[in-house]
């Protein structure tokens, strides 16, 4: 099955600063790849995603990579606030319902 | 509108007893999927429902786990024996049809609730 490995565990940022995690992946056929913030006491949310079709996607403050021949994507924060604190998990999907994910990155805003 | 709702929020329990842990989808939703968090994990799949019936049910770790959904609306996880390993967050999310792409920019998002943390003492 799709194995997906996220870095790193933990990221600690200044506000205003700029965050970034990794994932890789190990199934080629895997074809979309979305990005889930999970507040303390929520369940994880989706803020973004990106088909296997597109290398890069932006919604205002955060963006995702895609790198297929490497099978890596990346999600960035920019600008970082306080309310980005949360653990954000990467996943991958051969396109239909079930996902793979990360083991989830923890990041702290410090103001 | 209400989101996906989970019951109870916490769950303490012992080792070798029996627990019921419910999940109420967002209403109209034909979809539901049961996951597993363990500390430091990642989201692990357990099952899924499309209506009352679970065509995938391959991420079921043991036969003490069992899943059931009726009237294609609230579901309920049972955990038989419980055992030590079993304590984790257990999260439910649905979704309006089955998750997953569907045709140019669409895709079948899952909801997610805020999870039953279990503890097995």
């Amino acid at each position: 099955g799709e194995n997906v490995e996220q870095h790193p565990s933990t990221l600690s940022v200044q506000e205003g600063d700029s965050a970034v995690i990794k994932c890789t992946y190990s199934d080629s056929a895997s074809n979309y790849f979305p990005w889930y913030k999970q507040e303390l006491g929520k369940g994880p949310q989706l803020i973004i995603d990106i088909r296997s079709n597109v290398g890069e996607k932006k919604d205002q403050r955060i963006a995702v990579t895609l790198n297929k021949t490497a099978k890596h994507f990346s999600l960035h924060i920019t600008e970082t606030q306080p309310e980005d604190s949360a653990v954000y998990f990467c996943a991958a999907s051969m396109g239909d319902y079930k996902l793979s994910f990360g083991a989830g990155t923890t990041v702290t805003v410090r103001a | 509108g209400a989101g996906v709702s989970q019951s109870p929020s916490n769950k303490v329990t012992e080792k070798g007893k029996d627990v019921e842990l419910r999940c109420d989808p967002i209403s109209g939703h034909t979809a539901l999927y049961w996951y597993r968090q363990s500390l430091g994990q990642g989201l692990e799949f357990l099952i899924y429902f499309q209506g009352n019936s679970a065509p995938d049910k391959s991420g079921l770790p043991s036969d003490r786990f069992s899943a059931e959904r009726t009237g294609g609306s609230v579901s309920t996880l049972t955990i038989q024996r419980t055992q030590q390993e079993d304590s984790a967050v257990y999260l439910c999310a649905s979704s309006s049809i089955r998750g997953g792409l569907a045709g140019v920019g669409t895709y079948n998002e899952q909801f997610f609730g805020p999870g039953t943390r279990l503890t097995v003492l």
